[in-house]
């Protein structure tokens, strides 16, 4: 059973618009969200994360919004550049699970 | 800058054989983890280790075992290499202190069964 899901497999953006990555989760239980970006042939990097008890975590370009009741989160990149285009992953903490549970991951696409 | 490096990046074998995949930490964390990824699957989790010593199984532990004799290292072996076994594997490391989910990546290891 998938506790994470980004049901988008991918998104097409055009430069300097904003980009909306989504990601749902069934395990109340999880208490830390974070979004990882990955390049092609590298490790994912860690972008950005919010607790449980926040409904919003900004840093510069990205900002991450949870909404606990409908266990969804959602990632902005505002605005969205040629280098943001990768693969990202939704991933949570916590939920009696080891270590962290990822999504299958969306591709952006940012188009010129 | 916390860096975690794997031994290779791209790596061939052939079915069968007793395959080693090395990840070295350099920033003292606790946690190291094993995954692979696959396309439209994520990542999935193999094994992990909290202490030297200790191993813990993932979601997907077959075929594969695991060693941490020095706190810095996690090797990942394939026992029997199989065509199935051909994936991106990723190692991370994390504390066990503050933010214990903020896991750091290796670059990844391509390894190619055939």
């Amino acid at each position: 059973d998938q506790q994470v899901k980004q049901n988008s497999p991918s998104l097409s953006v055009q430069e300097g618009r904003i980009s909306i990555l989504n990601c749902d989760y069934t395990n109340s239980m999880f208490d830390y969200f974070l979004w990882y970006k990955k390049y092609p042939a590298e490790g994912p990097t860690f972008l950005i994360s919010i607790s449980s008890i926040k409904d919003k975590n900004e840093d510069g370009r990205f900002t991450v919004f949870l909404n606990k009741s409908a266990k969804h989160l959602s990632l902005h990149i505002v605005p969205s550049q040629p280098g943001d285009s990768a693969v990202y992953f939704c991933a949570a903490g916590g939920g009696g699970a080891d270590g962290l549970t990822f999504g299958k991951g969306t591709h952006l696409i940012i188009q010129p | 800058d916390v860096k975690v490096t794997q031994s290779s990046r791209y790596l061939v074998k052939r079915t069968g054989e007793k395959v080693f995949l090395e990840c070295v930490q350099d920033m003292d964390h606790e946690n190291m983890f094993w995954y692979r990824q696959d396309p439209g699957l994520g990542l999935r989790l193999i094994y992990f280790s909290y202490d030297v010593k200790m191993k813990e199984k993932g979601d997907i532990p077959e075929g594969y075992s695991v060693s941490r004799e020095k706190k810095e290292r996690f090797s990942l072996i394939l026992e029997s290499a199989s065509t199935n076994q051909t994936s991106m594997y990723l190692c991370a490391s994390t504390t066990q202190g503050r933010y214990p989910y903020e896991q750091y990546f290796g670059p990844g290891t391509r390894l190619t069964v055939t």
